[in-house]
C-alpha cells in the first residue's frame, strides 16, 4: 500500500511558466509534508515544507499548497528556470514517529 | 561544513560477500536513516535510528542490518548481499523533520 503517491512520473514546462507538481497521500496521521529536489549523482536536498495546520507555505519562487480534506499537496514553481530541472520527491511524516514516507518522484524538465 | 558523508561511493561485489557502507554526520543530529532508491520506486526507508542504541525497521529492512553505537555514525551492513540489493543507497540525518542526505552509494551485487 503506497501511502504517498506522485502520479506524474515526468513534467515538461517552458522557462518562465509555472510548474505544478502534485502529490497525494492516504494516511490521515501524516502531519508534516516536505518537498525534496534531487539532481543526478547527488543526494536529495530539502526544498520546502508545510505543517498540517497550514494550507500554504511560500519561499521565493516555491509555494506548497496543502488540501487536507483531499489529502493532496502541490508544489508550484513560478517562474520556472532551467536550473529547476531535477527529480522532485514529496515526503510525509508523523510527528515523533521517526519515519518518513516518500513518493516515487517526478522528473521536471524546464526547457529554455 | 555541515554534511553527511558515505563511503564507498561506488561498490561492485559478489553474492554472499559481507559488506558495510559507512555513514557519518557532523551536525549532532539525533535521527539517522537509510534509504534505497530504485527506478520507479522512489526512496524507500530501510532502517532508522532516533538516538544512540535505538534502531527500528523501515519499509524494506530484509537483508540489512544497522548499528548506532555513536551519535555521528550509522553504518549499513549487508551480511550476505544478493543481486536484488543492487541499488542506490542514501544515508540521511535530521534533528526534526528536515533530512539532510549523503551523496549516495551505488552498489552492484553480481
Amino acid at each position: 500500500d503506497q501511502q504517498v503517491k506522485q502520479n506524474s512520473p515526468s513534467l515538461s514546462v517552458q522557462e518562465g511558466r509555472i510548474s505544478i507538481l502534485n502529490c497525494d497521500y492516504t494516511n490521515s496521521m501524516f502531519d508534516y509534508f516536505l518537498w525534496y529536489k534531487k539532481y543526478p549523482a547527488e543526494g536529495p536536498t530539502f526544498l520546502i515544507s508545510i505543517s498540517s495546520i497550514k494550507d500554504k507555505n511560500e519561499d521565493g519562487r516555491f509555494t506548497v499548497f496543502l488540501n487536507k480534506s483531499a489529502k493532496h499537496l502541490s508544489l508550484h514553481i513560478v517562474p520556472s528556470q532551467p536550473g529547476d530541472s531535477a527529480v522532485y520527491f514529496c515526503a510525509a511524516s508523523v510527528t515523533n514517529a521517526g519515519k518518513s514516507t516518500f513518493g516515487d518522484g517526478t522528473t521536471l524538465t524546464v526547457k529554455p | 561544513e555541515a554534511q553527511v558523508t558515505q563511503n564507498p561511493r561506488y561498490l561492485i561485489t559478489v553474492t554472499g560477500k559481507k559488506l558495510t557502507v559507512t555513514c557519518s554526520q557532523n551536525m549532532n543530529h539525533e535521527y539517522m536513516s537509510w534509504y534505497r532508491q530504485d527506478p520507479g520506486l522512489g526512496l524507500r526507508q530501510i532502517y532508522y535510528s532516533m538516538n544512540v542504541e535505538v534502531t527500528d525497521k523501515g519499509d524494506v529492512p530484509e537483508g540489512y542490518k544497522v548499528s548506532r553505537k555513536e551519535k555521528r555514525n550509522f553504518p549499513l551492513i549487508l551480511e550476505s548481499p544478493s543481486p536484488n540489493q543492487t541499488s542506490l543507497y542514501f544515508c540521511a540525518s535530521s534533528n526534526w523533520y528536515t533530512q539532510y542526505f549523503g551523496p549516495g552509494t551505488r552498489l552492484t551485487v553480481l
